[in-house]
């Protein structure tokens, strides 16, 4: 069974600092794809990047990167230049097949000016 | 490019009543899902379609749940009766079949609490 965690319950940050955001998975599939989508207070999961099991760079998209270690299977999400609007419930997720999104319990991050 | 609509955003209802959720996708997306979120927790999936079939209705609790989408287009999932257990936000989300297929576009859920 495919399975996300994310051991951060909440996260804080120094306004325009960097963080980390942690998610290990677990697949016995040798092909899937990786997720980050934030969540705000409305409500919405807003998609923010993601990172094939074949793709040998590290993808990134805007302030937003994803630290892909295979072997240890993790991938974590790191955000450069934290914004106050930043602050969010932030899922990892794993791609089984062509559509199944299997989600971790999130990580709430709070960034302080 | 107008995103996933859903209604109503809040519901609360006393639990065994009936309550139906509405969703209509992102124009031509052919995949729509819904699924359920417990208080903090990820989302989990219930359901998703491709047009008018369901294809994963695994972890969908038939008995009291149903869902349908008819004309492949908007959707409607169904709680008859609801139980307290069942509060929870309900979200609907969509996927197109070319380009970005993997990435799945959510609505802003409805948030149902039952008393």
């Amino acid at each position: 069974a495919q399975k996300i965690t994310q051991t951060q319950p909440g996260m804080f940050v120094q306004e325009k600092e960097a963080v980390t955001l942690d998610c290990t998975y677990d697949t016995s599939d040798q092909s899937y794809g990786l997720f980050w989508y934030k969540q705000p207070s409305s409500g919405e999961m807003i998609f923010l990047i993601y990172q094939g099991s074949y793709d040998e760079q590290n993808a990134t998209e805007g302030r937003y990167s994803l630290n892909f270690q295979k072997a240890r299977k993790s991938a974590n999400l790191v955000i450069s230049a934290s914004q106050l609007g930043d602050s969010a419930m932030y899922f990892c997720a794993i791609l089984r097949g062509y559509n199944k999104l299997i989600f971790g319990a999130g990580t709430r991050l709070a960034v302080h000016p | 490019e107008a995103g996933v609509v859903q209604s109503p955003r809040y519901k609360i209802i006393e639990k065994k009543q009936p309550v139906a959720f509405w969703c209509n996708p992102i124009s031509g997306h052919n995949t729509l899902y819904w699924y359920r979120q417990n208080l903090g927790q990820g989302p989990e999936l219930l359901i998703r379609y491709e047009n008018e079939e369901a294809v994963d209705d695994s972890q969908l609790p038939k008995d009291r749940f149903s869902a349908e989408r008819l004309k492949g287009v908007d959707s409607t999932l169904k709680i008859q009766p609801a139980e307290l257990g069942d509060s929870a936000v309900y979200l609907c989300a969509s996927s197109g079949t070319s380009g970005d297929t993997y990435e799945q576009y959510f609505g802003p859920g409805t948030r149902l609490t039952v008393t």
